[in-house]
């Protein structure tokens, strides 16, 4: 069952403390990307990944950071210079065929942070 | 940078009748632009997406229609259902090897009986 996999679904931390979120494909796909998702505004890209041990920050990548170790992983932390880390965090793969103008994001379910 | 605006944010529409929501892009670059539905605590789904070099597109009871010198594309949804409601998100990306989405602010659609 090919997909993306992201856990907890909810995540709860006191302020302070970093968190490092999951997020799994096993799609085989190249590029994997993480988004932050707060009511009523549209996905903000946090940071994107092309290939293992490469990594490129979005448009709002202060106070966040990646690591891509493995081809099918790569997980996001977030660190407590993030002012307002309780958001929903989505997680998508695609796979980046060279040339070809945009290709379909695969999303994964998402976890919802909340710091208190 | 590329910017993305989405209209209406929300829309209601009995069943049976049809939506269209509209978004506009910034960069004339922008050539690709798909259309995410997002259903309550699960991630976006691609429903349907359109490449510059085509002014329209359809999949059922979807269609997208982009017209490039207005910067402007929409998604047409005819014969609504409830399963339609949902969150639609338009987005548009620039050619090059990453495939750098922006994306709108989202439009919540409910379809009434």
């Amino acid at each position: 069952d090919g997909g993306i996999t992201q856990s907890p679904k909810y995540l709860f931390r006191k302020e302070g403390q970093n968190v490092t979120l999951s997020c799994e494909q096993n799609l085989n796909h190249d590029a994997m990307y993480w988004y932050r998702q707060d009511p009523g505004q549209g996905l903000r890209l946090i940071y994107y990944s092309q290939i293992v041990n490469d990594f490129q920050k979005g448009d709002i990548a202060e106070g966040y950071s990646v690591s891509r170790e493995k081809k099918e992983s790569f997980p996001l932390t977030v660190t407590s210079a993030q002012k307002n880390p309780t958001a929903f965090y989505l997680c998508a793969s695609s796979p980046e065929a060279p040339g070809l103008a945009g290709v379909e994001q695969y999303f994964g379910p998402g976890t919802r942070l909340t710091v208190t | 940078g590329e910017n993305v605006e989405q209209h209406p944010s929300t829309l209601s529409v009995q069943e049976g009748d049809s939506a269209v929501i509209k978004c506009t892009y910034s960069d004339s670059a922008s050539n690709y632009f798909p259309w995410y539905k997002q259903e309550l605590g699960k991630g976006p789904q691609l429903i349907i997406d359109i490449r510059s070099n085509v002014g329209e597109k359809k999949d059922q009871r979807i269609a997208v229609t982009l017209n490039k010198t207005a910067k402007h594309f929409s998604l047409h949804i005819t014969e609504t259902q409830p399963e339609d409601s949902a969150v639609y998100f338009c987005a548009a990306s620039l050619e090059g090897i990453a495939s750098k989405l922006t994306f709108g602010t989202g439009t919540r659609l409910q379809v009434t009986l």
